[in-house]
């Protein structure tokens, strides 16, 4: 079957550095993102990784090992707006994404 | 409008009736998708529609069907709702082409709960 595991919840402190993981076991492999969610509204798109290696967008960046089937999220410099859901998905050979269930963030100042 | 638009936002049903949530892009996107999320698990995929005139089905489309009859509106319908329906629907769309892995943008979403 297909899985995708990462941490139900993470509490950081506002200004520090957070890494939240993501590991994955799918038919195929088209891809990795990562998506943002505040609760009640809709998911927002982060970042998307195809190639080994780490992604950086400002102050997010994204990693992913295919070999290990591995990929985090790594926030820095953390903002009370980051507090949020965090959605690992990978697109699999038939190019759907499967989804995590998301890491809830939670910021403390 | 810019974006995708969900109606209604909210929604209380009873158990048996019929209902459609509608969905309209104007992004004229090919691809649209039905998700539902429930607490705890993932998104998961209803049914899609890779361009106008087609459609399929995702991970859970049992009590579910669609229609794609162009390219901007993608409604979903539960024939028969029954409480293990209540969950927050996302619709979302992308630009898809065979083999691409283009972004999918969401939806507001609609909360239905069926009693």
């Amino acid at each position: 079957g297909q899985n995708i595991d990462q941490p139900t919840e993470m509490t950081a402190t506002e200004g520090a550095i957070v890494q939240i993981n993501c590991t994955y076991q799918t038919s195929g492999f088209n891809g990795l993102f990562w998506y943002q969610q505040h609760a009640g509204e809709a998911p927002t798109f982060l970042s998307y990784n195809v190639l080994d290696g780490l992604e950086e967008k400002g102050r997010f960046s994204s990693f992913l090992s295919r070999s290990k089937g591995y990929s985090y999220l790594l926030l820095k410099e953390l903002q009370m707006k980051d507090s949020a859901s965090y959605l690992c998905a990978v697109m699999d050979s038939n190019y759907q994404l499967i989804w995590g269930a998301g890491t809830k963030l939670i910021i403390k100042p | 409008i810019a974006g995708i638009t969900q109606a209604p936002t909210s929604q209380i049903l009873a158990a048996g009736r019929r209902m459609t949530l509608r969905c309209t892009q104007d992004m004229r996107h090919n691809a649209m998708y039905w998700y539902r999320q429930d607490l705890g698990l993932g998104l998961r995929l209803i049914h899609y529609s890779n361009t106008a005139g087609t459609t399929g089905k995702g991970e859970v489309p049992d009590g579910y069907s669609v229609s794609r009859a162009n390219t901007d509106d993608f409604p979903l319908t539960l024939a028969s709702a029954v409480p293990s329906q209540t969950s927050v629907y996302f619709c979302a769309s992308s630009d898809w082409a065979s083999g691409s892995t283009d972004t999918q943008y969401f939806g507001p979403g609609t909360r239905l709960t069926v009693l």
